[in-house]
């Protein structure tokens, strides 16, 4: 059965602190990737997402970029956090039309 | 005009009522429809996905789409405590590789 992991689970940085979040999938190949944040009580805001490995596609201009080093790894990074980067950072796969997998959640505030 | 729209509520109600949830959308070419669940402080989880018009159910779950009204429902008979979570509807295009997603409904079952 396929299986995702995220971490950290909890993480409070303080602005302009560099940010990695990874994300890794296990028991399926080639999966679609994808990073969203989700703002308190706020709906998905889709961040990222990668059809393979070294492709990626941004959704929204920001502070923040995404590699996939690996078939079944997607990173999200920042080079210096900002407030407004607080939130909920969720990554996800698919392998088709179908619906998407989320992973637990990384919970992520800048002081 | 946001392309799925839903209530966010919230929403509540008592233990073994049937609780309706619905969301609209704008595209006549949306394919597939999906429902997730969401605890907080969890990532969304998959609870149904149908593709094109009619029912689909799943236990003590019912999704319903009507491409007609570009209505889809999530119908959940004797609806327990445990229920109560964030409801999230979501749709693709044929062949895309994003969802669209509803901003959710937050739904208390009443024990």
């Amino acid at each position: 059965s396929q299986t995702i992991h995220q971490w950290p689970a909890t993480l409070v940085q303080p602005v302009g602190s560099p940010l990695s979040l990874e994300c890794t999938v296990e028991g399926t190949s080639n999966p679609n990737l994808y990073w969203y944040r989700q703002a308190a009580g706020r709906g998905l805001q889709l961040l990222f997402y990668s059809v393979g490995i070294g492709q990626i596609s941004s959704e929204v201009p920001q502070n923040l970029s995404a590699s996939r080093p690996q078939d079944r790894q997607f990173i999200l990074s920042s080079k210096k956090l900002l407030l407004s980067d607080s939130g909920f950072y969720l990554c996800a796969w698919s392998t088709g039309p179908t619906g998407q997998y989320f992973g637990p959640g990384t919970r992520l505030t800048v002081t | 005009q946001k392309e799925v729209e839903q209530d966010p509520g919230p929403l509540s109600v008592p233990e073994g009522a049937i609780v309706s949830l619905n969301c609209t959308y704008s595209n006549s070419a949306f394919q597939y429809f999906m429902w997730y669940r969401q605890y907080s402080r969890k990532g969304p989880e998959l609870l149904m996905y149908t593709y094109s018009s009619g029912n689909k159910e799943d236990g003590r779950f019912t999704a319903q789409v009507d491409k007609s009204s570009k209505y889809i429902s999530l119908f959940i008979r004797d609806s327990q405590p445990s229920d109560s979570a964030t409801y999230l509807c979501a749709t693709s295009l044929q062949g895309a590789q994003k969802l669209v997603f509803g901003q959710g409904t937050r739904l208390t079952i009443n024990p």
